[in-house]
């Protein structure tokens, strides 16, 4: 079955770093787009990026344009979210998230259909 | 990017009645080429991820119960619980996948009266 394992919680202190990862199993870890979703306590889901597996290749939001940062490892079937400069506004719950590929959608342009359990990073000094 | 926006932000129904939420979209997200809507419905609990409830705008993934039900096209949509169950309190939220920057609908916070 499909699962999308992430590492454990962190607290980090402002101006830090971050480095998350998100192992796949159950399926073809190139086939698929995983996007990464963060989601600030009481808040809503914010999209922050994805990365093509099969290439490489990524996109980001504009709000995190130069902090962050995609990437995979397809020897260990394991992508990886990596933010700079924290802030205590970055204080959140980061989900990876597969992109399905069903029927009329591909790519990166598809509906998450499998997440990851959530890895809580705190920034507090 | 396309701004997605749901009504109400709270939502509270008596047991077995009927919970609608809606979502525009800034944009449409209707594919003229493949007729397709690129909208989805995701249910999410306390210390949870977001569940997969509705894609295409109103097909049921699997395993979801029949009472789930979505409808609408091009920039409104609609999330229907025909008979609200005790298990459905949650927050719903939608999304579009047309463009791959998916954005999210603020969330409808679905309460029991």
């Amino acid at each position: 079955q499909v699962q999308l394992v992430q590492s454990g919680a962190e607290v980090k202190k402002p101006g830090a770093s971050m480095k998350v990862s998100c192992k796949a199993s159950g399926y073809t870890f190139t086939g698929y787009y995983i996007h990464w979703v963060r989601q600030a306590p009481g808040q809503g889901l914010e999209w922050m990026g994805w990365i093509n597996p099969n290439s490489g290749g990524t996109n980001y939001a504009q709000k995190f344009q130069g902090r962050v940062s995609v990437t995979r490892d397809t020897s260990i079937i394991t992508a990886y979210l990596e933010l700079s400069g924290l802030r205590s506004d970055d204080t959140a719950v980061y989900y990876c998230a597969r992109s399905s590929s069903r029927g009329y959608c591909s790519g990166g342009s598809c509906f998450p259909d499998y997440w990851g359990q959530g890895t809580l990073v705190t920034v507090s000094s | 990017d396309i701004v997605m926006t749901q009504s109400p932000d709270s939502l509270a129904v008596s047991l077995g009645e009927r919970a609608t939420i809606n979502c525009k979209s800034s944009q449409s997200v209707l594919y003229n080429s493949n007729n397709k809507n690129y909208l989805a419905w995701f249910q999410q609990k306390p210390g949870q991820p977001p569940k997969l409830l509705i894609y295409w705008a109103s097909t049921r993934e699997s395993g979801v119960p029949d009472r789930f039900s979505g409808g609408g096209s091009g920039t409104d949509f609609t999330l229907t619980i025909s008979s609200l169950q005790a298990e459905d309190v949650a927050v719903y939220y939608c999304q579009q996948y047309y463009s791959s920057s998916w954005t999210f609908g603020q969330g409808t916070k679905v309460e029991i009266k």
